[in-house]
């Protein structure tokens, strides 16, 4: 029973390039959560989604970044015209239920903005 | 002010040396969690905890909800505990939000 996959694990963009970050979530989890981490801080929720929708975006910035989760395929972090701040780990989770006791997580993705 | 607050940030002890985390929070929680980060990133669930105590092998988690404050210790420590250590809260009025504390950096010497 293969964890929750994120891929790439680094990623090295340009600035004004585009950044898309992928998220499988476990089997059979409809729920999936991305963090973003920014260097020497703590994790910080940017947004939840279930299949075809999203629940809760208020942690994501309201500019350039967005994120979708189709009924069929991963979920899809894209970040737009990327600047420097935005070089973080940004960590994928995923449950079964919409409750944090089952979040599992992702590997990560390192983004570097260049 | 951070709204959960771990000390120390940075912790390095000898092999076999009892390890105390702790973790502070200024908001009502309905419950805490406990989570490595090892230096490849993956970060790994180790307790949720809403009152009392848990302990898996060497771990012991404590939380005093009256106080708002939950302990992390490691008894025996090694090097392979070193990594960073993470405390983070559910928040009472959500079911999934999490909010993060900086975390812990342990390293454990030989």
């Amino acid at each position: 029973n293969a964890g929750v996959m994120q891929n790439p694990r680094h990623l090295v963009r340009r600035r004004g390039q585009e950044a898309r970050l992928r998220c499988s979530p476990m089997k059979g989890h409809s729920h999936v959560y991305w963090y973003r981490q920014l260097p020497e801080e703590g994790l910080k929720f940017m947004v939840y989604l279930q299949k075809e929708n999203i629940i809760d975006e208020s942690g994501m910035p309201k500019e350039r970044f967005s994120a979708e989760f189709p009924k069929e395929g991963p979920s899809i972090l894209r970040i737009q015209q990327v600047v420097r701040g935005d070089s973080a780990a940004y960590f994928c989770a995923s449950s079964l239920r919409d409750t944090s006791y089952e979040q599992y997580f992702g590997p990560g993705t390192r983004l570097t903005v260049t | 002010k951070n709204e959960v607050e771990q000390s120390p940030q940075n912790l390095t002890a000898q092999e076999g040396e009892f390890i105390t985390i702790n973790c502070s929070y200024s908001v009502g929680i309905s419950a805490l969690h406990w989570l490595q980060q090892h230096p490849g990133g993956g970060i790994v669930s180790l307790f949720m905890l809403s009152s009392g105590k848990k302990k898996h092998g060497r771990l012991i988690a404590t939380i005093n909800i009256q106080e708002k404050h939950s302990s992390l210790h490691i008894t025996a420590s090694h090097p392979r505990d070193s990594a960073v250590y993470i405390c983070a809260v559910n928040v009472m009025d959500s079911n999934y939000q999490l909010i993060w504390g900086a975390g812990t950096k342990l390293i454990i010497k030989p």
